[in-house]
């Protein structure tokens, strides 16, 4: 069965660049969620997007931005990456029809030097 | 305050024993979802098995069940016949609210479960 697709797998970029993550749901989920896992610690929600429109925020830096696309990709974009930014940030997606279970990618590691 | 509560930070168990996870939860929320995420030392995150608060009976999923007393609010895992397969931190998480936009889960905080041969 398809699962979610996230890329890149890993990711090292030094302090105040900016870094893009991609996410590629299962296909005909309808809402993708970005949660943040810092070492040792377990995954914050970020945020989501139903059918493209942002549905939910947490705690989301404003250096970051995401949106899903018409495809329904979505992307998580960083700027003046500090480093406290590395972490395990994963993708999910859910549909109604499965009880809204979440379904999670591999996840995308950064690493801010 | 906490919403998801695992007071087991790390777990020893024998190989094909089998082994119950802890998980409290609190919400007001009458309509809500509870997982269980399996988080191995590669870092990915494996939807184990869900419970929903309506739900009449417990969940069950091959090895993996789950005892649900709403009364009590817990959700604890059950493991049957472990394998060495599965040492790795497992997570729960909750969903407030029956779906829809307030999708977003929280999760305790893990624990750590070591099967010994």
């Amino acid at each position: 069965a398809a699962g979610v697709i996230q890329s890149p797998r890993h990711l090292i970029k030094e302090k105040r660049e900016t870094a893009t993550l991609k996410c590629y749901p299962i296909p005909r989920h309808d809402t993708v969620y970005w949660y943040q896992q810092g070492p040792g610690q377990d995954p914050q929600f970020l945020i989501s997007f139903y059918e493209k429109m942002q549905s939910d925020k947490g705690s989301i830096p404003d250096r970051f931005s995401a949106q899903q696309f018409s495809d329904y990709h979505s992307e998580l974009n960083m700027s003046s990456l500090e480093l406290g930014d590395s972490a395990l940030y994963f993708c999910a997606s859910s549909s109604q029809g499965s009880h809204y279970e979440q379904y999670f990618g591999p996840g995308t590691r950064l690493t801010v030097t | 305050a906490q919403k998801i509560t695992q007071t087991q930070p790390g777990m020893f168990v024998q190989e094909k024993e089998a082994v119950t996870l802890d998980c409290t939860y609190d919400t007001s929320d009458p309509s809500y979802g509870l997982f269980w995420y399996k988080q191995p030392s590669s870092g990915e995150m494996i939807f184990l098995i869900y419970q929903g608060s309506y739900d009449q009976q417990n969940a069950t999923e091959g090895r993996y069940s789950l005892n649900f007393q709403k009364a009590r609010k817990s959700a604890n895992l059950v493991i049957s016949a472990s394998q060495l397969g599965d040492s790795a931190m497992y997570f729960c998480a909750m969903r407030e609210g029956g779906g829809g936009a307030t999708n977003k889960l929280i999760f305790g905080t893990g624990t750590l479960l070591a099967v010994q041969p």
